[in-house]
């Protein structure tokens, strides 16, 4: 099925380890975001992509990196994990002419940090 | 700053009846309003949306309505199923020029559906 989809589904990492969260969409979106969500505080964006090969920050950027080679795939890099961010991430792509903006989500990464 | 605010944490209704979640937000530039619903386990999927230039946007059993006077907006799902149990955001955006889709989220409320 078409759609949105994040590799891994869960993971736990010990504090100061790197990881790499992969989102790939096969709808030719243009448009690719990563969000975190924490408890009390709704989604929020952390870098985002209007095409192959862009990326910009977001709302809380900071500890993380991302990557667009290829148009198709988001990659969100955590070069050294910490605690503060132990969330639950997910990438979307958009538009998807249901509106203007309600664009497609993953079904997320659930990732712990100890 | 928190520039959109669900400030319910959760609603509690019975089967049949109406269900209003509410939003409010703080940034005037916004001119785009979306609802996503979210089930367990599942990203969040899109709902309904709705323009500035309008008051009001219906889609089956739910309707959103905008105050933009009152920078407010709400959700109303008539009538109830114990299937609309979920967590529901709200979203803003400013449309087009170089927003690029960027949405600004609530903190989401949890609607509990009674059979």
């Amino acid at each position: 099925n078409a759609g949105v989809t994040q590799t891994p589904k869960f993971r736990v990492l010990k504090t100061g380890q790197s990881m790499t969260l992969l989102c790939a969409q096969d709808m030719n979106h243009e448009y690719m975001y990563w969000y975190r969500q924490d408890p009390g505080m709704g989604l929020r964006l952390i870098h985002y992509s209007v095409g192959e090969g862009t990326t910009a920050k977001g709302e809380v950027p900071d500890g993380y990196n991302v990557s667009r080679l290829k148009k198709q795939n988001f990659l969100l890099g955590l070069e050294s994990a910490a605690p503060s961010q132990t969330s639950v991430y997910f990438c979307a792509s958009g538009p998807t002419g249901q509106g203007t903006w309600g664009y497609t989500f993953g079904s997320g990464t659930r990732l712990t940090v100890v | 700053d928190q520039q959109v605010k669900q400030n319910s944490p959760s609603l509690s209704v019975q089967e049949g009846r109406i269900s209003i979640l509410n939003c409010d937000y703080t940034n005037s530039m916004f001119d785009y309003f979306l609802w996503y619903k979210k089930y367990p386990a599942e990203g969040p999927t899109f709902l309904i949306s709705i323009s500035s230039i309008k008051d009001k946007n219906e889609d089956g059993r739910f309707t959103v309505f905008l105050n933009k006077s009152a920078k407010h907006l709400s959700l109303h799902i008539v009538p109830s199923q114990p299937g609309d149990s979920a967590v529901y955001f709200c979203a803003a955006s400013v449309a087009g020029g170089t927003s690029y889709g960027k949405l600004t989220f609530g903190q989401g409320t949890i609607l509990t559906v009674h059979p």
